[in-house]
């Protein structure tokens, strides 16, 4: 079972570049999520979308946009990459909303650098 | 301000012994908490939750117990093995919530 894949897993940008990170999940899930992850720092939300042709922001959205292009795909674009932006991006995706009876699913994370 | 706080950035523990990961918060509007499990080059994986209502889940080696007076709750792991070696997040959702709120994770290193 694939559950979430997430691609890139790994990839180097210089200031200013611009990135697509692509999110894919098999689960049938309704909402979908973006996280990212500083060192020493818990999962923080950038975007979320809670079904199909919604999206809405999280906590630290500046600098991301996002696409729910259908159920299964959910992207997260960088239009001009900064060094603050270096981080560990993971996607996740839940039956419906977060919470203790519809836990989310993680994919491996794609691990940004940003020069 | 940090909303759900993981205060011990590590734990070290034998095997075999009891490990027990804590986690504070300070929203009484938090209706389930969860605990994820994450290992290197890894995305993390649920491990237990435990609603508002109740004050103890329990799942194999796994126990969750919630004292919402004090907002603290507590992830026990008995008999602990080196497989258990991780960072364990303390997560919580809020009431008709769509999102996760993330403490910064706890490194549990279990020895052999």
């Amino acid at each position: 079972n694939a559950g979430v894949t997430q691609t890139p897993k790994f990839q180097v940008l210089k200031t200013g570049q611009s990135m697509t990170l692509q999110c894919a999940q098999d689960m049938n899930h309704n909402s979908m999520y973006w996280y990212r992850q500083d060192p020493g720092m818990g999962l923080r939300l950038i975007y979320y979308s809670a079904s199909e042709g919604t999206t809405d922001k999280g906590e630290v959205p500046n600098g991301y946009n996002v696409s729910r292009l259908n159920k299964r795909e959910f992207s997260l674009r960088l239009e001009s990459a900064a060094p603050s932006q270096t981080s560990v991006y993971f996607c996740a995706s839940s039956e419906d909303r977060a919470g203790g009876d519809q836990p989310q699913h993680f994919g491996d994370g794609t691990r940004l650098s940003i020069l | 301000d940090q909303q759900v706080k993981q205060n011990s950035p590590s734990l070290s523990v034998q095997e075999g012994r009891i490990s027990i990961l804590n986690c504070d918060y300070t929203n009484s509007m938090f209706d389930y908490f969860l605990w994820y499990k994450k290992y290197p080059a890894e995305g993390p994986t649920f491990l237990i939750s435990i609603s508002s209502i109740k004050d103890k889940n329990e799942d194999g080696r796994f126990t969750v117990f919630l004292n919402k007076s004090a907002k603290h709750l507590s992830l026990h792991i008995v008999p602990s093995q080196p497989g258990d070696s991780a960072v364990y997040f303390c997560a919580a959702s809020l009431f008709a919530g769509t999102a996760l709120i993330f403490g910064k994770g706890t490194t549990l290193s279990v020895s052999s």
